[in-house]
């Protein structure tokens, strides 16, 4: 079974420009999650998608952070403007739907390595 | 206070020790739990889940105490394939049926020779 697919692997951008980021969910899972993974620190939820619905996005910056999931499947991430403190991994992750523990269980995608010059 | 907390280590072992994490959590209404393990920059996966009546896999052992809100992972008979980042994870389920993760920043286990 194929994993959570995400591109690119690495990106180096400066400061102000734009960047984006690709996600494909493992196929089934209805619920995908992104998250920022700042160095030496845990992984921080940006937005919850529930099929095409955001669940939670109370810690995404939106002045400057937007997410979108628009069939349901694939998703994208994007920073406009980056700053130098978005360096950071970004990683996608999908689970199942519901409150059994096995449905609970998210699996990553590899991430980008975001690097903000 | 942070929601899940670790002691971030490192923690330095030899081969075929046996080394405890703990971990602690905020939210009495957490319903899941988990351990992940993130190897030097990999993806986390996840290690095991955590049952309210302790559980074991292998050279592994996962307790949960919900009255102190406390969680720990045992690890027996360390092996050189064991160092990484061990990352705490608990679930707030909110108004959603899908939980959010919640991570602890993690505790680095290094396994020596």
């Amino acid at each position: 079974e194929a994993g959570v697919a995400q591109s690119p692997r690495y990106k180096i951008i400066e400061k102000r420009q734009s960047v984006a980021f690709w996600c494909n969910p493992i196929s089934g899972h209805a619920t995908l999650y992104w998250y920022q993974q700042i160095l030496g620190q845990g992984p921080k939820l940006l937005i919850q998608f529930q099929n095409n619905g955001v669940v939670d996005d109370s810690q995404l910056p939106k002045d400057r952070f937007s997410a979108e999931r628009l069939k349901g499947v694939d998703s994208t991430l994007k920073i406009q403007p980056a700053k130098l403190e978005d360096s950071a991994v970004y990683l996608c992750a999908s689970s199942l739907f519901g409150r059994a523990l096995y449905k609970n269980i998210q699996y990553f995608g590899a991430g980008t390595r975001l690097s903000v010059l | 206070r942070k929601e899940v907390e670790q002691d971030p280590g490192p923690f330095n072992v030899p081969e075929g020790a046996t080394v405890a994490f703990n971990c602690t959590y905020s939210n009495s209404a957490s319903q899941s739990f988990f351990w992940y393990r993130q190897d030097c920059r990999k993806e986390p996966k996840l290690l095991m889940s955590v049952y309210s009546s302790g559980n074991e896999d292998g050279r592994f052992t996962a307790q949960l105490n919900r009255a102190s809100q406390y969680i720990s992972l045992l690890i027996r008979d360390s092996k050189l394939s064991d160092s990484a980042t061990y990352l705490c994870v608990v679930t707030d389920h909110g108004s959603s049926n899908t939980g959010k993760l919640i991570f602890g920043q993690g505790t680095t286990l290094q396994v020596k020779p």
